[in-house]
C-alpha cells in the first residue's frame, strides 16, 4: 500500500534552522491530512492537520502546506529545537468514508544543538 | 488532559494462544480504531468501530481478530490464535466525531508472539 509516501527516512538539521518534512500521496479521494510525531515506545501524538479545501495551516512553530495538484504536503518547523527530534508521520484520510488513517513510512528528524 | 490508555504495555504469548488487548478511549469520543505497527514498517489500519459495530476493516483484520466494547468504556481487540507475524505494536485510537478531527492514540501494547 503506497498511497502515502515519505521518501526521506531521515533528516538532520541544526537547532534554530527550518525543518522541512515532505509527504506525497496518490489517492485523490483523500481530503484530510495530518502530521503526527512519535517517540520510541509511545503512541503517535497529533501535531497539525489540514483540510483539502485549504493550502496552508499554521500553529505556532508548525506550518503544513498542501499542494493538491501535485498531491504533496509538507511540514515546516521553524525554528527547530532539539526536543523536536522524533519520527514524524504523515497521514491521510477520506473523511466522508470511515476516516481510517493511511500513514506514510515516517521520517526520523534529528535536531542538533 | 484526557488520554487514551492501553493495557498491558507489553504482552508475551505463545503461538496459538488467544490474547486480548485493552483500551479505554477518551470518554466523549464516538469513533474507535485499532492500528498496528510491525517493527520497521508503517502504522497500518486494522479496524474502526462506531455505534457498537465495525464500520470498516482492513484485509489484515481476518477471522482471527475481533473487537468489542463490552461496557461502554473499554474497547478490546482479541486475537484468537496468535501467529508469529502478529508480533507488533498495537495502537488504539479514538475520535470525537468522524469529520475533520484528529485521532488520539494510546501509548500502545507491544505484543510478542514466541
Amino acid at each position: 500500500d503506497q498511497q502515502v509516501k515519505q521518501n526521506s527516512p531521515s533528516l538532520s538539521v541544526q537547532e534554530g534552522r527550518i525543518s522541512i518534512l515532505n509527504c506525497d500521496y496518490t489517492n485523490s479521494m483523500f481530503d484530510y491530512f495530518l502530521w503526527y510525531k512519535k517517540y520510541p515506545a509511545e503512541g503517535p501524538t497529533f501535531l497539525i492537520s489540514i483540510s483539502s479545501i485549504k493550502d496552508k495551516n499554521e500553529d505556532g512553530r508548525f506550518t503544513v502546506f498542501l499542494n493538491k495538484s501535485a498531491k504533496h504536503l509538507s511540514l515546516h518547523i521553524v525554528p527547530s529545537q532539539p526536543g523536536d527530534s522524533a519520527v514524524y508521520f504523515c497521514a491521510a484520510s477520506q473523511e466522508t468514508s470511515g476516516s481510517r488513517l493511511t500513514f506514510g513510512e515516517g521520517t526520523q528528524l534529528t535536531v542538533n544543538p | 488532559e484526557p488520554e487514551v490508555t492501553q493495557t498491558p504495555s507489553h504482552q508475551v504469548t505463545q503461538m496459538g494462544q488467544e490474547v486480548i488487548l485493552r483500551c479505554v478511549p477518551i470518554s466523549n469520543h464516538l469513533y474507535f480504531y485499532w492500528y498496528r505497527q510491525i517493527l520497521g514498517q508503517k502504522v497500518e489500519f486494522l479496524v474502526s468501530f462506531y455505534n457498537n459495530e465495525i464500520s470498516e476493516k482492513s484485509e489484515i483484520f481476518d477471522d482471527q481478530f475481533s473487537v468489542e466494547r463490552p461496557d461502554g468504556s473499554n474497547f478490546t481487540l482479541k486475537i484468537r490464535s496468535t501467529k508469529l507475524e502478529d508480533s507488533a505494536m498495537y495502537f488504539c485510537a479514538s475520535r470525537p466525531r468522524q469529520g475533520g478531527t484528529e485521532a488520539f492514540f494510546g501509548q500502545g501494547t507491544r505484543l510478542t508472539v514466541v
